[in-house]
């Protein structure tokens, strides 16, 4: 079966250091991977995607995430942070094998950024 | 328009009542999903389209809820008898195709149901 873990329900980090919030995962075969970040009263928005290719893969607002294959990771991460970027974040996995396109979330991780 | 677009924003309703939910998406994405989402949880998968038939139903959580989308682009999702556990946000997303650099899905902001 398809899963997502966030292993931290909240990330508090100051404003201008690097922050992380931790994804990992578990499918059958080869994952596609997504980050989306959850604005208070607004829909998710896309921030980036693993789908082949570098490991490292850069997206929106400045975020970047790696995908470890060994470790069933896709952490997300930003040099930087700012205060805006405080939001909620979730990973989502889809398996590659099969038809189906449905995306298996993690809980999410709520990050505050602090000034 | 530029956006996936879901109305209403907010349905109250009563217990038993029956509940329609709109999903309109971007333009000329072929794709249609619903999920729903609870307080403190991830999305949970509820229906897929592609064009106008579901290619993925197996979230539906029973037979009262229900969804089409019968000319490929606007797509309705119908509550019957609806319980107080049916309570959370539906959310709706498109994406251009389910090719693999087509499908990223791009949601709408929701529909906040509240059964009473």
């Amino acid at each position: 079966a398809q899963s997502v873990a966030q292993p931290e329900d909240q990330v508090n980090v100051a404003e201008g250091n690097p922050l992380t919030v931790k994804c990992t995962y578990s499918v059958s075969g080869n994952p596609y991977l997504f980050w989306y970040v959850q604005y208070p009263n607004r829909g998710l928005q896309f921030l980036l995607k693993y789908i082949t290719g570098d490991n490292l893969v850069k997206g929106s607002y400045g975020f970047e995430a790696e995908f470890n294959k060994s470790q069933t990771s896709f952490h997300l991460k930003k040099p930087s942070a700012l205060v805006s970027d405080s939001a909620l974040y979730f990973c989502a996995v889809r398996d590659r094998a099969g038809n189906n396109r449905k995306l298996i979330w993690g809980l999410g991780t709520s990050l505050a950024v602090n000034p | 328009g530029a956006g996936v677009s879901q109305t209403p924003s907010n349905k109250v309703t009563e217990k038993g009542k029956y509940v329609e939910l709109r999903c309109d998406p971007i333009s000329g994405h072929t794709a249609l999903y619903w999920y729903r989402q609870s307080l403190g949880q991830g999305p949970e998968f509820l229906i897929y389209f592609q064009g106008t038939g579901a290619a993925d139903d197996s979230g539906l959580p029973n037979d009262r809820f229900f969804a089409v989308r019968p000319e490929g682009s606007v797509s309705t999702l119908k509550i019957q008898r609806t319980e107080r556990g049916d309570s959370a946000v539906y959310l709706c997303a498109s994406s251009a195709g389910t090719g693999t650099y087509q499908e990223t899905q791009y949601f709408g902001p929701g529909t906040r149901l509240l059964v009473l």
